[in-house]
């Protein structure tokens, strides 16, 4: 059972472009979510799906930044028009349905992007 | 608001010694907290997850406390080596039907010899 998978794992952008993020999920693993790591600082939320919803998209800025968890395939994060601030690396998560309290989520290994 | 604090900011500590890194919350209601460690361009591996029934919690020579009552948790490192160098974050999530994880913005450990 592989791990969750993020890629690419360095992406690097000019201003103005677009930035794709994709995270595919452990097996069986229906909710997923997207973290946002600058240098030197704590990860945090940007948006929570599950499988074609979005939970709660409260930490994700309003304009540019979209993200998707279709019924098939991988979680996408999608940055138009990058700018040099979205330089980050970008955390995903993902965790089973229904699974109570004890609840285990499992992150991946992130996507650093940089914008140039 | 649900918050997550945590401290020291940084520690450095000598091969060979104990540390405790501290963890304050006010998420309500609360589910459940957990310890991550996170090397320097990994993603954060989990150590320990405690639920509201638990104040102990042991993983090799780390050592996770929760006290629910006064919301604060503890990660305490035995014997630290040299790899144990890293972020260790303290989540928290909330019994509010989201399952969202709430995160503390870490300790970064720095153990030398």
């Amino acid at each position: 059972n592989a791990g969750v998978m993020q890629n690419p794992r360095h992406l690097v952008r000019r201003r103005g472009q677009e930035a794709r993020l994709r995270c595919s999920p452990m097996k069986g693993h229906s909710h997923v979510y997207w973290y946002r790591q600058l240098p030197e600082e704590g990860l945090k939320f940007m948006v929570y799906l599950q499988k074609e919803n979005i939970i709660d998209e409260s930490g994700m800025p309003k304009e540019r930044f979209s993200a998707e968890f279709p019924k098939e395939g991988p979680s996408i994060l999608r940055i138009q028009q990058v700018v040099r601030g979205d330089s980050a690396a970008y955390f995903c998560a993902s965790s089973p349905p229904n699974g109570g309290e004890r609840t285990e989520a499992f992150f991946g290994q992130g996507t650093r992007l940089t914008v140039v | 608001k649900n918050q997550v604090e945590q401290s020291p900011q940084s520690l450095i500590i000598l091969e060979g010694k104990n540390c405790t890194l501290q963890c304050n919350y006010t998420v309500s209601p609360f589910s459940n907290l957990r310890w991550y460690k996170q090397d320097t361009g990994r993603g954060p591996v989990s150590l320990t997850i405690m639920t509201f029934s638990e104040n102990t919690k042991s993983n090799g020579r780390y050592t996770a406390t929760l006290d629910a009552d006064t919301k604060q948790s503890s990660l305490h490192i035995t014997a630290s080596q040299l790899s144990d160098s890293a972020s260790y974050i303290c989540v928290v999530s909330a019994r509010d039907g989201t399952d969202k994880l709430i995160f503390g913005t870490g300790t970064r450990l720095q153990v030398f010899p």
